[in-house]
């Protein structure tokens, strides 16, 4: 079975601009987490969607908005970027508690 | 706010020897946790998980559970050079999202 899918898996943008970065969970997994990693930091809840509907929701400005599509995949927008979003997002998909992780979208913003 | 804290190292240990990392956690009522590898420039693969007090083993490695002290480790036994990575400690209390630590990293001697 795949795991976890994310793309692309590296992107480079520039202030200001916005960016999509999306995700397809296990097969079965109904539930698809959004994580920020900032290099030596541990990942930062972003959103949790289960079911199209969303579940939480991190410290994160409006800038970052997420949804998931009937297929339970899921995209991740940030808009108006800013050099401080530069990092790895990881999408993951659990099946009860267990979160198994992408490969992660790495993001340089210039 | 509920935390993680783990020792960011680096915790260096001889081929062969046992490996011990340690976290601690803020939120009593937290009631499973789980422990993730991630390799430099990887995304977090889930190892172990544990959700009552004890120990708890799964081949070279052996996670503890202590709730009365918040406090969870996970043993490494033969330590090898491919077992060098960060390992994040995260804790999930009912339907919140899963809290992560900042990592310790391992580096493993040869």
């Amino acid at each position: 079975d795949a795991g976890v899918t994310q793309s692309p898996t590296h992107l480079i943008k520039t202030r200001g601009q916005h960016v999509t970065l999306r995700c397809s969970p296990i097969s079965g997994h109904k539930s698809v987490s959004w994580y920020q990693q900032v290099l030596g930091q541990g990942p930062q809840f972003i959103f949790q969607y289960y079911e199209k509907e969303e579940r939480g929701r991190g410290n994160f400005p409006d800038r970052f908005s997420a949804r998931q599509f009937p297929n339970y995949s899921s995209e991740l927008n940030v808009n108006a970027l800013l050099l401080g979003d530069s990092a790895l997002y990881l999408c993951a998909s659990s099946l009860y508690e267990k979160l198994f992780f992408g490969s992660g979208t790495q993001l340089s913003v210039l | 706010q509920k935390e993680v804290e783990q020792n960011s190292g680096p915790l260096s240990v001889p081929e062969g020897a046992i490996a011990s990392l340690n976290c601690t956690y803020s939120d009593r009522v937290s009631q499973s946790f789980f422990w993730y590898r991630q390799y430099s420039g990887k995304s977090p693969e889930l190892i172990m998980s544990i959700y009552s007090n004890g120990d708890k083993e799964d081949g070279r490695f052996t996670a503890q559970l202590n709730k009365a002290s918040q406090y969870v480790s996970l043993l490494i036994r033969d330590s090898q050079p491919s077992d060098s990575a960060t390992y994040l400690c995260a804790a999930l209390s009912g339907n919140t999202p899963l809290v992560f630590g900042k990592g310790t990293r391992l580096s493993v001697i040869a």
